[in-house]
């Protein structure tokens, strides 16, 4: 079973650049997060989409992230413009959800974005 | 405002020795568990989750929850090397539409000393 898939990898922008991240969740899992990790820092929650509908985005910056899931499967999150506190990895992970599973989140590799 | 405390480390113990690791959340409405061990430059991978109160054991590896102490732990038994990382605590909670939401705490950097 394919794990969950982001790209790229790496990133490396000049402040107030913007910058996209793509994420492709487990076949099937209905629920995706967008987590932010600082170096040294547990993962921060972003957005949790479930399907194509937002669960929670209170802690996403607005004025300067956005996410979508559209088709709800694969997603995107963008930065717009990009500040240097915004250098981080940024995690996705994708869930079956409490009732069709454990509750586990699955991560991707990670986008590990500089921003100089 | 949910929060997972950890002591961040480093805790350093000797190969073959037990490595024991806590941390206390503050959301009593917190419904179950996770640690998961991060290596350096690599993303989170699940070691164990927990639901009920008391031990539950998995290789070398025991969970203990106290909910009405609101602790967490982890105990790893017979050390490796290969145990060296970051251990990272999680608190869920169902976050509506049958899915979950984890907090995760800063975590804990374990060194195995060979």
């Amino acid at each position: 079973e394919a794990g969950v898939a982001q790209s790229p990898r790496y990133k490396i922008i000049e402040k107030r650049q913007s910058v996209a991240f793509w994420c492709n969740p487990i076949s099937g899992h209905a629920t995706l997060y967008w987590y932010q990790q600082i170096l040294g820092q547990g993962p921060k929650l972003l957005i949790q989409f479930q399907n194509n509908g937002v669960v929670d985005d209170s802690q996403l910056p607005k004025d300067r992230f956005s996410a979508e899931r559209l088709k709800g499967v694969d997603s995107t999150l963008k930065i717009q413009p990009a500040k240097l506190e915004d250098s981080a990895v940024y995690l996705c992970a994708s869930s079956l959800g409490r009732t069709a599973g454990t509750g586990e989140l699955f991560f991707g590799e990670g986008s590990r974005l500089t921003v100089l | 405002q949910k929060e997972v405390e950890q002591n961040s480390g480093p805790l350093s113990v000797p190969e073959g020795a037990i490595a024991s690791l806590n941390c206390t959340y503050s959301d009593r409405g917190s419904q179950s568990f996770f640690w998961y061990r991060q290596y350096s430059g690599k993303s989170p991978e699940l070691i164990m989750f927990i639901y009920s109160n008391g031990d539950k054991e998995d290789g070398r590896f025991t969970a203990q929850l106290n909910k009405a102490s609101q602790y967490v732990s982890l105990l790893i038994r017979d050390s490796q090397p290969s145990d060296s990382a970051t251990y990272l605590c999680a608190a869920g909670w169902d976050s509506g539409a049958g899915s979950y939401q984890l907090t995760f705490g800063k975590g804990t950097k374990l060194s195995v000393i060979p």
